[in-house]
């Protein structure tokens, strides 16, 4: 089973539409959980940090249930720039990571 | 800049060679990590460094070896590349926010082919 899991996609949505990403995780030890995106053929970069408390960062809100062990990002307003690759991922004991295979994201005009 | 530099940036070689990829920070973490990434596998851990000299396995280490003899500097090598080894490699640095949440920064990717 992966420690990371995450519905592949991809979500084909319009522009202004909200589209919601989920992820779930196995080792219920995990202390840090994170959004990254990437685009095509580039690194991945930090998108938000996830807080048990939810947070957001303009159009990008972030939800962590640790009871359901389950993550989730959702976009408002979706911009043609929001398409992307978006990664989930999972840390525990400061520096060891799990990355889900990430949830593509492509909004049309 | 996360001050992570990943040299060649594209290298094509042919199996059975030995092929070095190098890492390069200049912030001083003591965390490095070598990730790959294919298709529908996502981003997995090779090899980690949690300092000078100090390294450990991750979950596809076989065919791989790391050094790390000084702080700045991660090499991950191929002995004998073969055309499974034909990925995009990614090295992370773990930065500290203060906040005891650490948060990787990666390099912008090594893409490797073995014909």
């Amino acid at each position: 089973r992966k420690e990371v899991e995450q519905d592949p996609g991809p979500f084909n949505v319009p522009e202004g539409a909200t589209v919601a990403f989920n992820c779930t995780y196995s080792n219920s030890a995990s202390q840090s959980f994170f959004w990254y995106r990437q685009d095509c053929r580039k690194e991945p970069k930090l998108l938000m940090s996830v807080y048990s408390s939810g947070n957001e960062d303009g159009r990008f809100t972030a939800q962590l249930n640790r009871a359901s062990q389950y993550i989730s990002l959702l976009i408002r307003d979706s911009k043609l720039s929001d398409s992307a690759t978006y990664l989930c991922v999972v840390g525990y004991n400061f520096n060891k990571f799990y990355f889900g295979s990430g949830t593509k994201l492509n909004v049309k005009p | 800049d996360a001050g992570i530099t990943q040299s060649p940036r594209h290298k094509v070689t042919e199996t059975g060679t030995p092929v070095t990829l190098r890492c390069h920070q200049t912030e001083n973490h003591r965390y490095m990590y070598w990730y790959r990434q294919d298709p529908g596998h996502g981003l997995r851990l090779i090899h980690y460094s949690y300092g000078v000299k100090d390294t450990d396995k991750g979950e596809v280490s076989d065919g791989y070896s790391v050094s790390r003899s000084k702080t700045e500097d991660f090499l991950l090598t191929l002995e004998s590349a073969t055309s499974s080894q034909t990925s995009v490699y990614f090295c992370a640095i773990s930065r500290d926010r203060g906040s005891g949440a650490n948060v990787l920064t990666f390099g912008a990717g090594s893409r490797l082919t073995v014909l």
